[in-house]
């Protein structure tokens, strides 16, 4: 079956610091990984995309490993804002063809002041 | 923005009631999706659209009806539903189907309350 695993659920850090979000997968075939950043009330918008060949990438302040051979990836937040507070979800892509998408449940992040 | 909008943004409707949810995009894609987003729980896949075609209904109740009149344009009409189909129900589009680097783009969505 196929599954995306995230953790934690939820994180609270303070303004400035680094976090670091997992996500653990089992799908095939795997196509790409994603991560993508929900606010509140809005829809995803896309972070990071990762073929299987690729083990980082970064965007800004944010930094998204892939391990192909352990099926596990992270983001990582450099000195976080409050404007990261969010829910972070990664996201796999299986198959050839037709573009399926496998989601997690998600990591909420609270940067407080 | 993403290039995808969503109406309304907010609905309230009865279980007796007839609605329709809009979802118009601006990025001339090819492949538009209709997914739920329940508390706590993954993106759930309800409709894939190309070029007006249905390619994928994941088993979703007939009180949710899906349109797809031209490329640019998504629909999805509901009715008699339940209140366990309260949620937010999110819009995308992408280039075309095949997996690779293709993104998709989301809407705002819609969050719908069923009373």
């Amino acid at each position: 079956k196929n599954q995306v695993e995230q953790s934690p659920q939820s994180l609270i850090i303070l303004e400035g610091k680094n976090c670091t979000l997992q996500c653990n997968y089992t799908v095939s075939p795997f196509s790409n990984l994603r991560w993508y950043k929900q606010d509140t009330g809005r829809g995803p918008v896309s972070l990071t995309i990762m073929t299987f060949s690729e083990n980082t990438k970064s965007n800004g302040r944010y930094t998204a490993t892939l391990d192909a051979d352990t099926k596990q990836s992270s983001l990582h937040i450099t000195a976080s804002q409050l404007s990261d507070s969010a829910s972070y979800i990664c996201v796999v892509s299986v198959g050839t063809g037709f573009q399926k998408l496998v989601f997690g449940t998600g990591t909420r992040l609270l940067v407080s002041p | 923005e993403t290039g995808v909008t969503q109406t309304p943004r907010h609905l309230v409707m009865g279980m007796t009631n007839k609605k329709s949810l809009k979802c118009e995009q601006h990025l001339g894609h090819n492949a538009m999706y209709w997914y739920k987003q329940s508390a706590k729980k993954p993106l759930e896949l309800m409709f894939v659209y190309s070029l007006e075609e249905r390619v994928e209904n994941n088993s979703v109740p007939s009180r949710f009806s899906p349109e797809c009149p031209n490329s640019s344009h998504l629909f999805l009409h509901l009715h008699t539903l339940q209140p366990e189909d309260s949620a937010l129900y999110l819009c995308a589009s992408s280039q075309d189907l095949k997996t690779g680097s293709y993104e998709q783009y989301f809407g705002p969505g819609t969050r719908l309350t069923v009373t």
